[in-house]
């Protein structure tokens, strides 16, 4: 059973364009939802994240966007640039679970210049 | 000054050797983690320890051994390798086990010939 749907799987975008990363979750006890950005060779890298007290969460050019009554978050990338070209991941956890991660499959940016 | 550092960062053994992986972090977190990367990118958690004790183990062959000495430390053993351990594997480290961001090292990629 997936609890993080992630989508889509690859996603291509001109650079100064907007990207959209999409995932959904199953499990209504998850509190937290994090965004990892990962580069070839390097470990995923806490991006931004957001608690389900708020509906949106924005850091510079990424914004997480949170409906909770979907059960579904995304991450935005405006004027997205060709160094935001990396594998992107969404997460969820509980704070009863043991700070345990469940990560969604990953959406491969390619940002073209 | 690395925040959270894996050695050796590449690993290549024969089947049924037995190999270890170290982690180290500085940063003061009571809770680290140990995460496996498979060919396709999915990320699956091993184990995690708060203050060197065990408190997730998933469903991962005995022939995995986690060991955590203090709680900046933990140690991944594999006996008896196998081709299908070939991944990359990573650490990672949190504040608490409640639900927070990870800081993850930079992996040990793990090829079994």
């Amino acid at each position: 059973q997936q609890q993080v749907k992630q989508s889509p799987q690859s996603l291509i975008v001109q650079k100064g364009g907007i990207s959209i990363i999409n995932c959904a979750y199953e499990n209504t006890a998850f509190d937290y939802f994090p965004w990892y950005q990962q580069f070839p060779g390097k470990g995923p890298a806490l991006l931004i994240a957001i608690r389900p007290d708020v509906s949106e969460k924005k850091e510079g050019r990424f914004t997480i966007s949170f409906n909770k009554s979907a059960k579904q978050f995304s991450l935005h990338i405006m004027d997205s640039q060709p160094g935001d070209s990396a594998t992107y991941f969404c997460a969820a956890s509980r704070n009863t679970n043991a700070g345990k991660s469940t990560f969604g499959d990953g959406t491969t940016l390619t940002v073209k210049p | 000054d690395t925040a959270v550092s894996q050695t050796p960062k590449y690993l290549v053994t024969q089947m049924g050797n037995d190999k270890s992986i170290k982690c180290e972090q500085n940063l003061g977190h009571d809770t680290m983690y140990w995460y496996k990367q498979d060919s396709k990118k999915f990320l699956k958690i091993m184990f995690s320890y708060n203050n060197k004790e065990l408190i997730i183990n998933e469903t991962v062959p005995n022939r995995f051994s986690p060991k955590s000495p203090d709680k900046a430390h933990l140690n991944l053993h594999i006996n008896s390798l196998e081709l299908g351990d070939s991944a990359v594997y990573f650490c990672a480290s949190s504040p608490s086990q409640g639900a927070y961001g990870y800081t993850f090292g930079s992996g040990t990629r793990l090829t079994v010939v």
